[in-house]
Parts: C-alpha cells; sequence; structure tokens
C-alpha cells in the first residue's frame, strides 16, 4: 500500500527567507504526487502536481517541487516566503485503488509559521 | 470558491444520533471523494463515487454510509455517532476517475457532545 511521509510536523521560517518542505512516499509504481496547501479553517488547495515528465513542477503562489525517483521524494520548495504563506502543506500520492480508480494518501502535515 | 459545495459548515449532535452531509462536486465533475480530517489520524480517505456508483472505499466505518444522486451530489451519512467521530470531513471533486487533482470543498465539521 501507498504511503508518504512529512517528516517535519512544524517549521518556522524568517519572512523573505527560502523554504523546503520535506515529502517521501512509498508506492510500487510511477506515482501521481501532489501538494495541497490549508490555511485555518479552509479546504485544501492544490499547488502543484506530478503525473509525468520534467521532474522540476511549478505551481501557484511562486511554489515548485522537485520529483526523484531515486529518493522517492518530492519536496516543495519556494524561494522566498511570505507571511501569507503560513499554513498546513500536505504532500499526497495518487494511488491505483482497483481498475481506473485513484485515491489521494496524504501525508499528516507540516506547519508553517512564518515570523515577520 | 472551489466550486466544491459542502453543507452545513458546522454541526453539533449527541452521542448515538445520526447525520447527513451533503456535497455538491465542482460543475461537469463525476468524481465524488469523501476524507475525514482529525488529529490523530490525519486525512483519511472514506468513499469515492463516480456518476453515481460507488467505486473505491478506504477506511470508511459500517456505521458511515453514502450515495451519490443523478443530478452528482452527494450526501455521507453517520450514525450511531460516538465522541470519536468528532472531525472535519471533507468531499472532492474531480471530472475523471482518475482523480487527477482533486478540488476541494471547504469542509463540515462535526462535533458530536
Amino acid at each position: 500500500a501507498q504511503s508518504v511521509t512529512q517528516p517535519d510536523i512544524h517549521i518556522t521560517v524568517s519572512e523573505g527567507a527560502s523554504l523546503e518542505l520535506r515529502c517521501n512516499y512509498s508506492y510500487g509504481a510511477t506515482p501521481y504526487l501532489f501538494w495541497y496547501v490549508q490555511s485555518p479553517g479552509q479546504g485544501l488547495q492544490l499547488l502543484l502536481k506530478y503525473f509525468s515528465g520534467d521532474t522540476l513542477v511549478q505551481g501557484i503562489k511562486g511554489f515548485e517541487a522537485e520529483f526523484k525517483r531515486s529518493q522517492s521524494s518530492f519536496n516543495l520548495r519556494k524561494p522566498s516566503v511570505h507571511w501569507s504563506d503560513a499554513a498546513e502543506y500536505f504532500c499526497a500520492v495518487g494511488a491505483n485503488s482497483g481498475g481506473s480508480n485513484y485515491k489521494l494518501t496524504f501525508g499528516k502535515g507540516t506547519l508553517l509559521t512564518v515570523n515577520p | 470558491d472551489s466550486g466544491v459545495t459542502q453543507t452545513p459548515k458546522h454541526l453539533i449532535t449527541a452521542t448515538g444520533q445520526r447525520v447527513t452531509l451533503r456535497c455538491s462536486p465542482r460543475s461537469g465533475d463525476l468524481s465524488v471523494y469523501w476524507y475525514q480530517q482529525s488529529l490523530d489520524q490525519g486525512l483519511q480517505f472514506l468513499i469515492q463515487y463516480y456518476n453515481g456508483e460507488e467505486r473505491a472505499k478506504g477506511n470508511i466505518l459500517e456505521r458511515f454510509s453514502a450515495q451519490q444522486f443523478p443530478d452528482l451530489h452527494s450526501e455521507l451519512n453517520l450514525s450511531s455517532l460516538e465522541l470519536g467521530d468528532s472531525a472535519l470531513y471533507f468531499c472532492a471533486s474531480s471530472v475523471d476517475p482518475q482523480g487527477a487533482g482533486y478540488t476541494f470543498g471547504s469542509g463540515t465539521r462535526l462535533t458530536v457532545v
């Protein structure tokens, strides 16, 4: 069965600093990989996704992620963090749950705090 | 607004009761997914429907059931509620059964007292 590990429960960065959120997955085949962001009291918003092709994926809000098959990783990065980026970030792997159907398995999330 | 509508936003009910959560998917999306988010379990996949048919089941309790109607809206029924069922329940939709990037609703927060 597929699984996702986000090793960092909570990360604090200063505004303007760079950010990297780690994600490791376990899945036997080529995965579909996603990053979502959840602000307090809100639903999950898709930041970016990887299906195939270029391993460096650009997303919304200036985020990018790099798929590294050899490390089973899909880390999220941003060169300069803004205070509005404070939220919880979830990595997810899409796996075939039978036939042509997919379900997303989520990591436990990383809470990002941004200091002024 | 993501286009996925969930009602109600908040629900407080007593143990042993039954509630129904409703989800209207984004226009044109045929797949609906239900997830439960709790502090200890994180985001857990419950069930998926595609065009009215059940397609995949996850960690859904027998006390819970769901269906998708001809107009594609979906309902999640939770019965014999326990304190541990208190959680955020999310609905997501996608245009295809492969779920190539879900769109999530803003959730229903269920509190069982």
